[in-house]
């Protein structure tokens, strides 16, 4: 079945540079997204979401980029902080509804000092 | 606001046992959403209540179940354990479910011995 992934399953930083996570979903009739953090023995932390009528939008020092020509979503954090280090989960509602999610597979984030 | 809360937090079954988790959502959050999650296969939706009905179902066996009761509280039964199940399982929460993100708790470890 289709499924949501991601590029890369790691990715280092150094605090204060800016940080670009990727994320491939393969739905063409999905249309809504949401980027979740997850640090550990903790569950998912909403993010920001986007549904596909928009192509970017920002919230506080993270903005969410959504391509739907080549199925393409990037998060990217600004002002990369060690608070910031964690496990960062895509997700998409293959039925338009934010309840029902199809998950990527994840990228920890490591910030470095 | 609190948060979702699961409880318990760890739980160490046998093989055959069943086992019920709980799943208290945000105070006037009346979607609850149930998800497994594991190393191999990552976050997977098991199924999603809402006004205590079954909307949504994902792909699993029905030895997983779960039930909604009217403060919107709700438990997720698993019977006749199988080692695979071992796993950590998340409850989401949101108003509705349709458009706005879920918010989740951190879970219930679940060890089948």
């Amino acid at each position: 079945g289709e499924s949501v992934g991601l590029h890369l399953p790691t990715l280092s930083v150094q605090e204060g540079d800016n940080s670009i996570i990727n994320c491939a979903y393969s739905n063409s009739a999905s249309d809504y997204f949401i980027w979740y953090k997850q640090e550990s023995g903790k569950g998912p932390q909403f993010i920001i979401d986007i549904r596909s009528n928009m192509d970017k939008r920002q919230g506080q020092r993270v903005t969410v980029l959504l391509n739907k020509t080549v199925k393409h979503l990037s998060l990217q954090i600004a002002a990369t902080q060690p608070g910031d280090s964690a496990v960062y989960f895509c997700a998409e509602s293959p039925t338009g509804s934010a309840r029902q999610l199809t998950f990527g597979s994840g990228t920890q984030l490591t910030v470095l000092p | 606001k609190a948060g979702v809360t699961q409880t318990p937090r760890y739980l160490i079954k046998t093989r055959g046992q069943q086992v019920t988790l709980s799943c208290s959502p945000i105070s006037g959050h009346r979607s609850v959403s149930w998800y497994q999650q594991t190393p191999g296969q990552g976050l997977q939706f098991l199924f999603e209540y809402f006004s205590e009905t079954q909307r949504n179902k994902g792909n699993f066996p029905g030895r997983f179940s779960g039930r909604q009761f009217s403060n919107s509280r709700s438990e997720m039964n698993v019977s006749t354990l199988e080692l695979g199940d071992s796993a950590l399982y998340l409850c989401a929460s949101s108003p509705d479910g349709s458009n706005q993100p879920q918010h989740f708790g951190d879970g219930t470890r679940l060890s089948i011995l």
